[in-house]
């Protein structure tokens, strides 16, 4: 079975600190998405991850990719309020075009 | 360039009613997505297209769900009839596909949000 697994769902931080949000997925894939979505928008797109070891860093936000582990983290580095929004991975499956979302991570940041 | 375009942004119908949610995808974009949203059951992908064609369509409820694309700017998302929990934001998303240096990130449209009461 599908399954992508987000921890965690929710998640209140205060500002200036770190954390990690973590996706497992159950069966092989190598393209792993990570996208933000603020209430009541839509879901825009973060990071694209393609290969094991991959490493992606804007701003306060660092992506990576252990696809032996089937894992990844979203790190979140000195956390402001602007952060504030769900986020989601995703994967794709037997290398098609299938697109599987995890539960989304909902993360606020308190001054 | 214009981004994915969905319409009507919001519907409120009775239930028993027609529904009929529409889809423009980006522009040379050949695969299109439709999922739906809730709190209880989050993201669910319904169906996918690649070049107007339905792929995959194991994750449409049931039969009172039907998509269609029948060219490659225009796709239906009809439920006929509707029930109140079918109530949810139902996205539209499209990409370019894999081949090449394509990457397969999604490209959303701002959703549309229906009330069935």
């Amino acid at each position: 079975e599908l399954k992508v697994e987000q921890n965690p769902l929710f998640l209140s931080m205060q500002e200036g600190k770190n954390y990690t949000i973590y996706c497992n997925y159950s069966t092989t894939s190598d393209r792993l998405y990570w996208y933000r979505q603020d209430p009541g928008k839509s879901l825009e797109s973060l990071f694209v991850l393609l290969s094991n070891g991959a490493v992606k860093q804007e701003g306060r936000l660092m992506a990576s990719l252990d696809t032996k582990a089937r894992l990844s983290t979203l790190h979140i580095t000195a956390a402001v309020h602007d952060l504030s929004a769900t986020y989601f991975c995703a994967v794709v499956f037997d290398n098609n075009n299938d697109m599987r979302f995890g539960a989304g991570t909902r993360l606020t940041v308190k001054p | 360039d214009a981004g994915v375009i969905q319409s009507p942004r919001h519907e409120v119908t009775e239930m028993g009613q027609e529904v009929t949610l529409r889809c423009k995808p980006i522009s040379g974009h050949n695969s299109l997505f439709w999922y739906r949203q809730t709190m209880m059951r989050g993201l669910e992908l319904l169906i996918y297209f690649n070049n107007n064609v339905p792929i995959d369509d194991s994750g449409m409820p049931e039969d009172r769900f039907s998509a269609k694309m029948p060219n490659a700017s225009f796709s239906t998302l009809k439920i006929q009839p509707s029930e109140p929990r079918d109530s949810a934001v139902y996205f539209c998303a499209s990409n370019p596909g894999l081949a090449g240096s394509n990457t397969g990130e999604l490209f959303f449209g701002e959703g549309s949000r229906l009330t069935v009461l």
